[in-house]
C-alpha cells in the first residue's frame, strides 16, 4: 500500500512564497503528481515529477527526491486565487494513483 | 468544449435506494476512474477501467459497481445506498492506463444518503 503525508493547512500572505511538503512510502514508485483543487471544484493537474530535481512552471515549481521519498510544491508570488487545496499523488506499479489528504492553502491580503 | 461531464451535480438519496452516477468523456481516452473524496481522507479510487469492456476494483469498491460498454461512458451504480456512501464522487479519465499519464477530472457529484 501507499502512505502519503502532507500538512493539513498552511497560511501565507499575498506576494509571499509557500512550500508544501509531501512524503511518501510506496512500493514500485513511478512518479509523483501535484493537483490543485479549488473549493467545490474538480482537481486540476499542476505538475508531474519522475526524475530527481526541480521542475519549474511559471510561479509554481515541484521538486522530487526519490531516495528520500520526498517532494515539495513551491508557490511563488502568491495571489489570492492560489487559495486552494493542493493534492500530492503517487503512482506505483499497479498503474494507479494514490492521493494524500491534501493541503489547504489560505492566502491572506 | 472537450472534457468530462458528470450527472447529477448533487443528489439526496434515501438509504436502501439504488442510484447511478453518470460520467461521459469526449476526449476518446482509454482509461476511466471513479473516486470518492471525503474530508481528511483525500481521493480514494473506487473502480477503474483500462479500456472499454474491462473494469477493475480500486481501494474501496464494496457497495459499488461499474460498467464500460463503450469508450465514452463509465457509470457508477450504488445498488443499495448506505449513509457511509455520503461523499463527493469524481470521475476521471486518462489517455492510457499508464501511471505516468495525467488524469483529468470531472466536476463531481455531491451525494448525500440519509
Amino acid at each position: 500500500g501507499q502512505n502519503i503525508d502532507q500538512p493539513t493547512e498552511m497560511t501565507a500572505t499575498e506576494g509571499a512564497i509557500v512550500q508544501i511538503n509531501c512524503t511518501y512510502q510506496t512500493s514500485g514508485f513511478n512518479g509523483l503528481f501535484w493537483y490543485q483543487q479549488h473549493a467545490g471544484e474538480a482537481p486540476t493537474f499542476l505538475s508531474y515529477n519522475v526524475l530527481d530535481g526541480l521542475e519549474e512552471k511559471g510561479r509554481f515549481s515541484s521538486f522530487l527526491s526519490r531516495s528520500k521519498g520526498y517532494s515539495y510544491l513551491l508557490l511563488k508570488e502568491l495571489q489570492m486565487k492560489d487559495s486552494a487545496s493542493y493534492l500530492c499523488a503517487v503512482t506505483s506499479g499497479d498503474y494507479k494513483l494514490s492521493f494524500g489528504a491534501g493541503t489547504t492553502v489560505t492566502v491572506r491580503a | 468544449i472537450a472534457g468530462i461531464t458528470q450527472a447529477p451535480t448533487s443528489q439526496i438519496l434515501a438509504a436502501g435506494r439504488r442510484m447511478t452516477l453518470r460520467c461521459t468523456q469526449d476526449m476518446r481516452h482509454n482509461a476511466m476512474y471513479w473516486y470518492r473524496q471525503d474530508l481528511g481522507l483525500g481521493l480514494r479510487l473506487i473502480h477503474y477501467s483500462n479500456t472499454a469492456g474491462t473494469t477493475g476494483k480500486g481501494e474501496v469498491p464494496d457497495g459499488y459497481s461499474v460498467s464500460r460498454a463503450n469508450t465514452d461512458d463509465f457509470p457508477l451504480t450504488l445498488a443499495s445506498a448506505v449513509p457511509s456512501q455520503t461523499s463527493v464522487y469524481f470521475c476521471a479519465s486518462s489517455d492510457s492506463p499508464e501511471s505516468t499519464d495525467t488524469q483529468y477530472f470531472g466536476p463531481g457529484t455531491r451525494l448525500t444518503v440519509l
